[in-house]
């Protein structure tokens, strides 16, 4: 069974800190993972999908890379901001069993 | 271009009584998924509509069902409702199956079941 792993649970850090998010999972057979946000009472928006063939996209100020063979997948957030705060969330679809596995996510504070 | 709605955005039912929401997808879409989002258990997947047809399923009690209609709308039912089945109920769109797409979200249907 597909378990998803997200450390920390909590960060905060200053404006304009670099920062990484860390999604681990135990199941290296995956199709893809995708990296959400979620703001307090809201649903997900989507950030960035990494297909099992690729190992990094890039949006903007956010980069997220994949090492399928380790099981980690990293957020990095270049130059944060306020308006970043929210929980960010990995999903991993996993070959196997055919559907998402989310991770608990990590709720990130940046401070002005 | 439109995207993920669902409905009811609040309800409020007491136990027993059962429950329909609403998910329609993003124009073109034709995979719906279904998620229950608690504190305590996180986001839990409870099953994959694709072509009318169910393809996936999570490990929830046979009181949760749902239908996906030709237009690609979906609806969830919850039958018999427990105290415990106050969350958050999310869906998601995909354009192909969400094994392999990319998995758009609504604002999700908060239940509160007293």
């Amino acid at each position: 069974k597909q378990e998803v792993t997200q450390i920390p649970a909590a960060l905060s850090v200053p404006e304009g800190e670099n920062l990484v998010l860390n999604c681990s999972f135990t199941d290296s057979a995956i199709y893809n993972l995708q990296w959400f946000r979620q703001d307090p009472g809201k649903g997900l928006t989507s950030l960035l999908l990494i297909q099992s063939s690729q190992r990094e996209q890039t949006s903007g100020r956010l980069n997220a890379s994949l090492d399928k063979s380790s099981g980690r997948s990293t957020l990095y957030i270049a130059a944060s901001q306020p308006g970043d705060s929210a929980t960010y969330l990995c999903a991993v679809i996993d070959t196997n069993a055919g559907k998402s596995t989310f991770g608990d996510g990590t709720t990130l504070t940046v401070k002005p | 271009k439109a995207g993920v709605t669902q409905t009811p955005r609040y309800l409020i039912k007491t136990r027993g009584q059962q429950v329909t929401l609403s998910c329609s997808p993003i124009s073109g879409h034709r995979s719906v998924s279904w998620y229950q989002q608690t504190p305590g258990q996180g986001l839990q997947f409870l099953f994959e509509y694709f072509s009318e047809t169910q393809r996936n399923k999570g490990n929830f009690p046979g009181r949760f069902s749902g239908r996906q209609f030709s237009n690609s709308r979906s609806e969830m039912n919850v039958s018999t409702l427990e105290l415990g089945d106050s969350a958050l109920y999310l869906c998601a769109s995909s354009l192909v199956l969400a094994v392999t797409g990319e998995l758009f979200f609504g604002e999700g249907s908060r239940l509160t079941v007293l």
